[in-house]
């Protein structure tokens, strides 16, 4: 059974930082590209970044570019996202997700969700 | 970029059956999409992926009762004989140039 466990989550100050965990199991999370999607309360979802298999390729949102980033162990099944300068506006529940391809190769989708941890920025 | 619209909000009697729209914006008609359904409180949950075609495959566990199907720009989510747990959000979200697009969102009530 795919589980996706995030932690790190709090409250932190502006400016503050906080790295977010998401241990991966039932899966090799080797084989899988990975997101973090963020949902600020009573809001709708939205992507944050997403990483390939090996690192090698990264892409964030605008609104985080340079202050956020995102990260993999696949020897510990772990992936990460390091949040710099936080702002009232990043407070929301973060969720770590698995993409998978469509068949062609062209687009890519999240097929499971982890149960998310809060992030409150606030001083 | 794609923008995905969606209405705000739908509503069914329960065991009656209901059709919800995810419409992709101006030159991006042919994009496949995905489908999303968050109950409340809870985390997002996949449903299926939808092509231009109408040709879908869904996730792992996700009932029969849920099916998609495509119409130009129009990707649609039908929940036939409607529960009380299908009261939910459900979000599509597509691909674009290393970007990921999620639309707005449609809460749905069961009356």
């Amino acid at each position: 059974e795919v589980q996706l466990e995030e932690s790190g989550g709090g409250l932190v100050q502006p400016g503050g930082s906080l790295r977010l965990s998401c241990a991966a199991s039932g899966f090799s999370l080797s084989s899988y590209w990975m997101s973090w999607v963020r949902q600020a309360p009573g809001k709708g979802l939205e992507w944050v970044a997403n990483i390939n298999q090996d690192g090698s390729e990264k892409y964030y949102v605008d609104s985080v570019k340079g202050r956020f980033t995102i990260s993999r162990d696949n020897a510990k099944n772990s992936l990460y996202l390091q949040m710099n300068s936080l702002r009232a506006e990043d407070t929301a529940v973060y969720y770590c997700a698995r993409d998978v391809w469509d068949g062609s190769g062209w687009y890519l989708f999240v097929d499971y969700w982890g149960q998310g941890t809060p992030v409150t920025v606030s001083s | 970029q794609p923008v995905l619209t969606q209405s705000s909000s739908a509503s069914a009697s329960l065991g009656s059956s209901v059709k919800l729209t995810c419409t992709l914006s101006s030159g991006h008609s042919s994009y496949i999409i995905a489908w999303h359904q968050q109950q409340p409180g809870k985390a997002p949950r996949y449903l299926m992926m939808l092509e231009r075609s109408g040709s879908y495959n869904k996730g792992s566990g996700v009932p029969d009762r849920f099916s998609g199907s495509s119409s130009g720009a129009d990707r649609y989510l039908t929940i036939s004989n409607l529960q009380s747990e299908d009261e939910a959000d459900y979000y599509c979200e597509t691909w674009h140039s290393n970007t990921r697009v999620f639309g707005g969102g449609t809460k749905l009530t069961v009356l």
